[in-house]
C-alpha cells in the first residue's frame, strides 16, 4: 500500500524559502507523478505543481516563478522548495500521488498534510 | 484557467436524507477530466470520484457523480454520519483546479 509522509520545519519566516519534503513508501516513483497541493486555514485547495515520471514539471502559474519541485529517487523522495515565502503561504501542505491513465487522472493516495507557517 | 463553482457552500441535512451538490465549469469540462474528493474534519482529502462518475475503489455506492452540459453534480442516495464532510470537484483538463467546496453538515 501507498504511502506518503510530509516533513520539514512548521515555521518560516518572510521572505525565506519554504522547503519540504515527501517520502513515498509502497511504490517507486518511477512509475507515477507526484504533486504539492496545499490548503490556506479555513480556504480550498491549491494545486502547486506535480513531477513526472521523467524529472519534467508542470506548476501553477500563480506560483510558478517561485516553486522548484526536485526529485531523489535514490531515497524515494520529493521535495517543494517555496521561495520568497510570505504570510499567504501558510497552509497545511500535502504532497499527493498524481495517477495518470489513457482515460482518467485522480490524485490517491494523499498524505497526511504538514502545516506550515510564514511568520517573523 | 478554468474555474469551478461549487454550490452550496454549505447543506444542512439530516442523515438518511439525499444530497445533491453542484460543481460548475466556467467552460467546456470533459467528463474524463473531473474528480470529487471528500475531506473530513483533521483530515487530508481522499478520492470519491474519477471521470465524472467512476467510484473509487471502496466508495459505497450511495455515491453517485453526472454531468449535463458544463455542470457535475455529486449525490449521496441516502447520508450515513461518516458522510459528513467538505467535498471538492477538480478538473485536469486545462492544468490543475478544485471547486471551492460544499460542506454537508448535519441539520
Amino acid at each position: 500500500q501507498v504511502q506518503l509522509q510530509e516533513s520539514g520545519p512548521g515555521l518560516v519566516k518572510p521572505s525565506e524559502t519554504l522547503s519540504l519534503t515527501c517520502t513515498v513508501s509502497g511504490d517507486s516513483m518511477s512509475s507515477y507523478y507526484w504533486s504539492w497541493i496545499r490548503q490556506a486555514p479555513g480556504k480550498g485547495l491549491e494545486w502547486i505543481g506535480y513531477i513526472d515520471n521523467n524529472g519534467g514539471t508542470n506548476y501553477n502559474p500563480s506560483l510558478k516563478s517561485r516553486v522548484t519541485i526536485t526529485p531523489d529517487t535514490s531515497k524515494n523522495q520529493f521535495s517543494l522548495n517555496l521561495r520568497s515565502a510570505t504570510a499567504a503561504d501558510t497552509a497545511v501542505y500535502y504532497c499527493v500521488r498524481w495517477v495518470t491513465t489513457v482515460r482518467n487522472n485522480w490524485f490517491a493516495p494523499w498524505g497526511q498534510g504538514t502545516q506550515v507557517t510564514v511568520s517573523a | 484557467e478554468i474555474m469551478l463553482t461549487q454550490s452550496p457552500a454549505t447543506l444542512s441535512l439530516s442523515p438518511g436524507q439525499r444530497a445533491t451538490l453542484s460543481c460548475r465549469a466556467s467552460q467546456t469540462v470533459g467528463r474524463n477530466y473531473l474528480s470529487w474528493y471528500q475531506q473530513k474534519p483533521g483530515q487530508a482529502p481522499s478520492l470519491l470520484i474519477y471521470g465524472a462518475s467512476t467510484r473509487a475503489t471502496g466508495i459505497p455506492a450511495r455515491f453517485s457523480g453526472s454531468v449535463s452540459g458544463t455542470d457535475f453534480t455529486l449525490t449521496i442516495s441516502s447520508l450515513q454520519p461518516e458522510d459528513f464532510a467538505v467535498y471538492f470537484c477538480h478538473q485536469d483538463q486545462d492544468l490543475l483546479t478544485f471547486g471551492g467546496g460544499t460542506k454537508v453538515e448535519i441539520k
